[in-house]
């Protein structure tokens, strides 16, 4: 079963300092998403990356967030100064696109990555 | 407005009595897509079910079952024989289809189900 890759599982991190979350999605897929989930609250969806650029993105999603796939496998975001509120865990998830409807078939959010800002 | 309401905050439920976790949603597309997910103490989401828009039947798998039922907004998950093993937070999501731009998913608040041995 493909698996979507995230790494590290749990990051504590300095409050002001830059943190990237990685993400290895599956290797057929053509849709990369990042969610986010504060602790006892829902999953928030926080932004979409399809052909290289963002294609949707939530008020969550402000200057200090941004978006990457530096090579042909990774795609990563990155927090540039953290606050204590980003504490959370990240999901990372990417969907394939299939069938005449565009019916997004194979959608898979990875296990996380428990981000702790002290 | 919430597109995904979980009503039920926190169900407890003694082992092996049945327990239905209620799925709201909104939407405007004719095509769109349901989800469950399970989320144990460990954090990962687990994929439970993925319905379409268009196929409304009921589907069973083992102890859970799922009602979709369009004319209501609904799409409710029940799982019979409960185990302590069911215990975590399940969480209902939408996703529609918004054509090549990607589709985000609309997650529910959860429900938080303990079972108690």
């Amino acid at each position: 079963e493909p698996e979507v890759t995230q790494t590290p599982s749990h990051q504590v991190t300095q409050m002001g300092q830059e943190v990237i979350l990685r993400c290895v999605p599956i290797s057929n897929h053509l849709y990369f998403y990042w969610y986010r989930q504060i602790l006892g609250q829902k999953v928030e969806f926080l932004v979409s990356f399809y052909n290289n650029e963002i294609s949707e993105k939530s008020e969550i999603f402000d200057d200090q967030f941004s978006v990457e796939r530096p090579d042909g496998s990774n795609f990563t975001l990155k927090i540039r100064s953290t606050k204590l509120e980003d504490s959370a865990m990240y999901f990372c998830a990417s969907s394939a696109l299939q069938g005449a409807l565009g019916e997004r078939h194979g959608y898979t959010f990875g296990s996380g990555t428990r981000l702790t800002v002290v | 407005a919430q597109k995904v309401t979980q009503a039920q905050t926190e169900i407890s439920v003694v082992e092996k009595e049945d327990v239905t976790l209620d799925c709201v949603y909104e939407t405007r597309d004719t095509t769109y897509y349901l989800f469950w997910y399970k989320q144990p103490p460990s954090g990962e989401l687990v994929f439970l079910i993925r319905r379409n828009s268009f196929d409304e039947q009921n589907e069973i798998s083992g102890r859970y079952s799922w009602n979709f039922q369009k004319s209501t907004s609904s799409f409710n998950f029940t799982i019979t024989a409960s185990q302590v093993v069911d215990s975590a937070v399940y969480f209902c999501a939408l996703s529609e289809d918004d054509g090549d731009t990607g589709n985000q998913f609309y997650f529910g608040t959860g429900t938080s189900l303990t079972v108690i041995p």
